[in-house]
Formats: C-alpha cells, structure tokens, sequence
C-alpha cells in the first residue's frame, strides 16, 4: 500500500527558505522507474506542478520556479526533501507530493498525500 | 510551456443527469514514446486530488464506470454519465508529455 506525507512549518516569513519533507512507504526510491512529484494549490485556486525526482536522481523543474527550487532524496529515510528560497506571500498554498512510476509506460501521479498548508507571512 | 484549458469552469448539474468536461491542449500531447499522457483528477472539498482516469481514457482502480475519458492530440473530454451527489468537487486534467500541467478546473455542483 503506498502512501505519502508531507511535513513542514505552517508558517514562515517573507525571504525565507522553505524547508518541506515527503516521506513515503509502500514504494522504494531506489527501484527504478520511480519517481515523486511536488505539486502546490494557493487557497481556492488550481493545481501547479513544482518539481520532480527520479529514482536515478534525474530531476526537474517548473520553468516559472526553477531558480528557487531544490529537490533532494534519501532513500534510506524513504523521503524527499524540496526546498523554495525567497518565500513571498503569494507562495502560500498547500503542498503535496506525489508518486508516478513506470511500467511499460509512465503512470503519473497515482497517489497523492495529504497536503501541507503553508502560510508565507510577516 | 504547454497550457491547458478547460471549459465550462462551473457546472452545475442535475443528479441522474449526464456531465461533460473538456481539456484543450496548447501542444499535441502524443509522447515520443507513442502514448499521450492526458490524466483527469477529482478533488473533493478538502480532499486531495484523486486520479479518475489516465492515459486518456483508462479508469482508476476504483473509480466507476459512469466516468470516463475520450480524445486524442489536443483535444479531450471526461464525461460522467450520470451524476450522482458525490461526484461534487473541482476536477482537473493534466499533461505528462511536456514536463507537468494542470488545467484550471471545473467546479461540478449540483443543480
């Protein structure tokens, strides 16, 4: 059964780095083919994608994002690790991460966790 | 970047009645690998998104048959044949041939 959790502050003020945790079970990140995603939700808004690791530690970014985005693993923790500098009001949201996986083809995004929300304020 | 469209963005409907979604894509979303990666997510009020259908047209484990998805290229639709109370949230579509993108949503709710 896989799941995922996510973990970090609630609160964090404007120009700090944010520190966000997913940890995972069900699914090792040392088989290849997987991967797991950060995709975030401003209050009453849609969904927007962040980053992604593969198991192979090929990563990539959002374009609009890029610069301010850094995603890490530990595999022996079952955990990935994103981090946003710069933090602004406007990157409050809730932030989930996702697993994909491949077999035969690309199976994106099948479970989800529960969500952290992120309140970036003075 | 590929950007997603969907209309309508509310829908209000009558339960027992049928509901349709489209998702229009910016770019063809036919992978090199021969698959388009057009996935559909439900999200229930303070739920977090689950996915109904990817790769098109293929159902979740768990999700019922009154949901399904059609399409090809840029072009693609979910319909629910019949809606039922618990199918109110917002739903999504979302692109995995070009990097990730998601659609802006489409509140359902009952009439």
């Amino acid at each position: 059964q896989i799941t995922l959790k996510e973990s970090g502050p609630t609160l964090v003020k404007p120009t700090q780095t944010l520190t966000l945790t997913c940890t995972f079970s069900g699914f090792s990140l040392n088989t290849s083919g997987v991967g797991v995603g950060w995709i975030r939700q401003p209050p009453g808004k849609a969904l927007e994608w962040l980053a992604l690791i593969y198991w192979d530690d090929d990563k990539r970014y959002s374009p609009s994002l890029e610069s301010r985005l850094t995603i890490t693993k530990d595999t022996s923790k079952n955990q990935v690790v994103l981090t946003m500098t710069n933090m602004d009001p406007v990157d409050t949201a809730t932030y989930f991460c996702a697993h994909l996986d491949w077999n035969y083809t690309w199976n994106f995004f099948d479970f989800w966790g529960q969500g952290t929300l992120l309140t970036v304020s003075s | 970047d590929v950007v997603m469209t969907q209309s309508p963005l509310s829908l209000p409907v009558i339960v027992g009645q049928p509901a349709s979604i489209s998702c229009r894509s910016s770019h063809s979303l036919v992978n090199n690998d021969g698959n388009t990666y057009l996935s559909w997510f439900q999200q229930r009020p303070g739920q977090s998104p689950r996915r109904l259908i990817y790769r098109v047209s293929n159902r979740d484990s768990g999700v019922p048959d009154r949901f399904s998805g059609s399409g090809s290229g840029t072009d693609f639709t979910l319909k629910i044949s019949r809606v039922e109370a618990e199918d109110v949230g917002v739903y999504y579509c979302m692109q995995g041939t070009h990097r990730w993108t998601f659609g802006q949503g489409t509140k359902v709710e009952i009439k």
